[in-house]
């Protein structure tokens, strides 16, 4: 089946820096992108879609310059969380279509970010 | 705006009971898509089930089905002979429209299948 692979699935970084998160799709070309932020023990909040080739949309009160998202290619799309500090810790996923949208979507298994 | 709700913050059952676990939406849109997802430990999203909202008769998949009834814009998911596999946070979600528009979550439902 379509997957999407995202990495890394931990990391720990120092307040005031920089993490990259990688979400790829294997088999399918991702053109749309969905990033989603969730708190222990409760739901998915969407943070952005990103489209290749294309400026990301952000949802409301997401600050986009905190997190930056670029989808350069039709396998490809990052998530950068800059200057981090303790409050951006969480668990972030992507999701992606892996065609038909109305069929559903294919999630990453998602990265755990901490930051001391 | 579109909402989805969970009534239900926990349920726990039996193995090889039968669940059904609650979900609403509000929309005053006509064109849409439901789906139940999976979310077990490992936090991997799972997709479980899906419907059409232009489909009148109510999706299956092998032990999972749904009680779709848009009038009153419920969409329940019932799991038959449930298995210790099954425990784990499910999420209603429905999306708008054609082509790749975002998944409104509900705010999940943990699920425990005991032995």
């Amino acid at each position: 089946g379509a997957v999407v692979s995202q990495h890394p699935s931990r990391v720990i970084c120092k307040s005031g820096t920089s993490v990259k998160i990688e979400c790829r799709s294997l088999d399918f070309q991702a053109t749309t992108m969905f990033w989603y932020r969730q708190f222990p023990k409760q739901s998915l909040m969407l943070m952005a879609t990103s489209n290749e080739g294309s400026k990301a949309t952000y949802e409301q009160g997401v600050e986009k310059d905190k997190f930056l998202i670029n989808h350069a290619s039709l396998t490809l799309s990052t998530l950068t969380v800059t200057s981090a500090h303790p409050e951006d810790s969480s668990f972030y996923i992507c999701s992606a279509p892996p065609g038909n949208p109305n069929y559903g979507y294919t999630f990453g298994s998602g990265t755990r970010l901490t930051v001391v | 705006a579109q909402t989805v709700t969970q009534s239900q913050p926990e349920m726990s059952v039996q193995e090889a009971e039968t669940v059904t676990l609650s979900c609403t939406y509000d929309t005053s849109e006509n064109n849409y898509y439901l789906f139940w997802y999976k979310q077990p430990p490992s936090r991997q999203m799972i997709l479980v089930i899906r419907q059409e909202a232009y489909k009148q008769q109510n999706a299956t998949e092998n032990r999972f089905s749904v009680n779709f009834q848009k009038a009153a814009k419920s969409f329940s998911l019932k799991i038959s002979d449930s298995q210790l596999g099954d425990t784990a946070m499910y999420f209603c979600a429905f999306m708008i429209g054609q082509g790749a528009q975002k998944l409104v979550f509900g705010q999940g439902t943990r699920l425990t299948i005991n032995p």
